[in-house]
């Protein structure tokens, strides 16, 4: 499994954008790049996931550097319901059905 | 439509007795997935089930143990349980379990052990 960095802990304030970065150096070809989060007292959610070029849903968007050892989930406007432990997760080949996770980052979203 | 459910929600045991815990995928999902999550150790995989077949497991004891129906509900079962058992025990379905497959979680069941 592709090593992943984050840091453990964010701030942002309500209605602002938030850029949540996660390096993934040993990331394989193939490996795709995911994002999931979880909310207090909550299972984890899935937020987005890449390969290549960046993507958008209505919850975030994901861009991916060009050499793919890293990559920023973007909030585009954080709201007090977006406070959780996000997560990087790179997946492909090697993840025999199973998600990886790492300690993610603590985001904290000020009123 | 309905999202992955787990029961019981709570439970508490003591050492040495067993537990089943029980999970219903969202409908057509054939893939189910179980996680541990504990304060110390974060979120860890125990294994995966599809088509009722383990596919893959986990680092964890042999008193950890689960399987599948061909509805795809999904049952992981605890023996001998010890004081570090104690945690969040999460299932995730998605419909083959592939690595392009956005997996769905259901709430937990929060299992103490005294």
């Amino acid at each position: 499994d592709a090593k992943t960095t984050q840091p453990n802990s964010m701030e942002s304030n309500e209605e602002e954008p938030v850029h949540l970065p996660c390096n993934h150096s040993t990331i394989s070809g193939t490996d795709y790049i995911h994002w999931y989060r979880q909310l207090p007292s909550q299972g984890p959610e899935y937020v987005i996931h890449g390969l290549t070029s960046n993507v958008n849903n209505r919850m975030a968007s994901l861009a991916i550097a060009e050499d793919r050892k890293s990559s920023t989930l973007i909030l585009h406007r954080a709201t007090l319901r977006d406070a959780a432990v996000y997560y990087c997760i790179p997946r492909g080949g090697g993840s025999n059905y199973k998600l990886t996770f790492g300690k993610g980052t603590l985001l904290t979203v000020n009123p | 439509k309905a999202g992955v459910t787990q029961t019981p929600r709570y439970l508490i045991k003591t050492r040495g007795q067993q537990v089943t815990l029980s999970c219903s995928p969202i409908s057509g999902h054939r893939s189910v997935s179980w996680y541990q999550q504990t304060p110390g150790q974060g979120l860890q995989f125990l294994f995966e089930y599809f088509s009722e077949t383990q596919r893959n497991k986990g680092n964890f004891p042999g008193r950890f143990s689960g399987r599948q129906f061909s509805n795809s509900r999904s049952e992981m079962n605890v023996s001998t349980l010890e004081l570090g058992d104690s945690a969040l025990y999460l299932c995730a379905s998605s419909l083959e379990g592939r690595d392009i497959d956005e997996q769905f979680f259901g709430p937990g069941t929060r299992l103490t052990v005294l």
